[in-house]
């Protein structure tokens, strides 16, 4: 069964920086894969989808790939502010209606 | 205003108790959604609705119970049988998995 990984489950890097936040998923046979940003007690607002037959999609400072060969999909942030801490969580669909979710990754932003 | 409305937004259950957590939606999705969140874990699917009168479990459906009808709405009962009950249940409305919005959540905690 497909399993989704999120490595590492927390990271805090000061205002500024470029980063790279990591999925890993054990099934290669994904039609998309999707990023979501969950804000402390709040719900789900979806990122970007990025289908299979993509290799990148972008989203003002957002960028995500993905590469199905190996597994792993990136969201790239550029610029980090203070207002992107939040938690990043990725999910890919194993039907029409379900998906499978990553743990995320809680990311904090140092002023 | 559109979106997902979800009631209340902190609910506390007793011993014994059956609860019941409100989702509305105006977005005119047929599909409607009940997620289970705990720390440190990906989401889980408690119960799905493709439309109305109709409805299907999820990965961790035991313990819960759900209605679907009329479109707008699809509550969750948190039954008794339900052991572990304390988390943060998310509901979510969409066409299919590429596009899932979802509501601000409730958090339940059993006293």
């Amino acid at each position: 069964k497909q399993e989704v990984t999120q490595i590492p489950a927390a990271l805090s890097v000061p205002e500024g920086e470029n980063l790279v936040l990591n999925c890993s998923f054990t099934d290669s046979a994904i039609y998309n894969l999707q990023w979501f940003r969950q804000d402390p007690g709040k719900g789900l607002t979806s990122l970007l989808l990025i289908q299979s037959s993509q290799r990148e999609q972008t989203s003002g400072r957002l960028n995500a790939s993905l590469d199905k060969s190996s597994g792993r999909s990136t969201l790239y942030i550029a610029a980090s502010q203070p207002g992107d801490s939040a938690t990043y969580l990725c999910a890919v669909p194993y039907s029409n209606y379900q998906l499978i979710w990553g743990a995320g990754t809680k990311l904090i932003i140092k002023p | 205003d559109g979106g997902i409305t979800q009631s209340p937004k902190y609910l506390f259950r007793k011993e014994g108790q059956n609860v019941t957590l409100s989702c509305e939606q105006n977005l005119n999705h047929d599909a409607m959604y009940w997620y289970r969140q705990d720390p440190g874990q990906g989401l889980r699917l408690i119960y799905y609705s493709q439309i109305v009168n109709d409805f299907q479990k999820g990965d961790i459906a035991e313990g819960y119970s759900v209605s679907r009808e009329k479109k707008e709405s699809f509550p969750l009962t948190v039954t008794s049988a339900q052991k572990n009950p304390t988390a943060f249940y998310l509901c979510a409305a969409g066409a299919n998995t590429d596009t899932q919005y979802f509501g601000p959540g409730t958090r339940l905690t059993v006293l």
